[in-house]
């Protein structure tokens, strides 16, 4: 059972464009959503994270938007360029708890 | 400061040998984690330690045992390899953030392969 659905798996994007990632989840215990992004041969590293009592987080060209409602957020990479492609993983974390879920990844590829 | 490290990087068994992935962490971490990467399956939790002395299963634990050797050092053992151990396999550590984050670090893999 997948606790946090992530899509698309794949995602091509040309330099310059908007990559969108989205993660669903239904665990409302949940309370603190990271994404990591992982470069080929390497571990995941984090990237950006949010709590449920904001509905946006901007770090440069790498925004998350979070509908706390909806149970739903999403990654969004302004300015695509090809250094960004890799896999994303969104993730999730509920209150004392350490352990942290992880969606099933998403490729994306910038193409020039 | 090395952060994560994980021996060996890559490892071919026989079905049925037993072998013992190494991690250890120099940021005096608490949590240590041990996860799968499959294609299409994301990263699944095999086992975590919370903090030295204890261990938790994960999501897919059977077939694996692990050992917090102390505060730095998390191994996760195979002690009959299948080849549905077939697998990149990464170690992580964490420490709880100040908002109740919880940033997890993670090693560059081992990458086994059972025949």
């Amino acid at each position: 059972q997948q606790q946090v659905k992530q899509s698309p798996q794949s995602l091509i994007v040309q330099k310059g464009g908007i990559s969108i990632i989205n993660c669903a989840y239904e665990n409302t215990a949940f309370d603190y959503f990271p994404w990591y992004q992982q470069f080929p041969g390497k571990g995941p590293a984090l990237l950006i994270a949010i709590r449920p009592d904001v509905s946006e987080k901007k770090e440069g060209r790498f925004t998350i938007s979070f509908n706390k409602s909806a149970k739903q957020f999403s990654l969004h990479i302004m300015d695509s360029q090809p250094g960004d492609s890799a896999t994303y993983f969104c993730a999730a974390k509920s209150g004392g708890y350490q352990k942290v879920t992880f969606g099933i990844g998403t490729k994306l590829q910038v193409i020039p | 400061n090395a952060g994560v490290t994980q021996t060996p990087k890559f490892q071919v068994l026989k079905t049925g040998q037993s072998m013992t992935l190494q991690c250890a962490q120099d940021m005096n971490h608490n949590s240590m984690y041990w996860y799968r990467q499959d294609p299409g399956m994301g990263l699944r939790l095999i086992y975590y330690s919370a903090s030295e002395g204890t261990t938790d299963k994960g999501e897919v634990p059977n077939g694996y045992n692990v050992s917090r050797l102390n505060k730095r050092e998390f191994s996760l053992r195979l002690e009959s390899a299948a080849p549905s151990q077939t697998s990149v396999y990464f170690c992580a550590s964490s420490e709880p953030g100040l908002a109740g984050g919880n940033e997890q670090y993670f090693g560059p893999g081992t990458r086994l392969t059972v025949t």
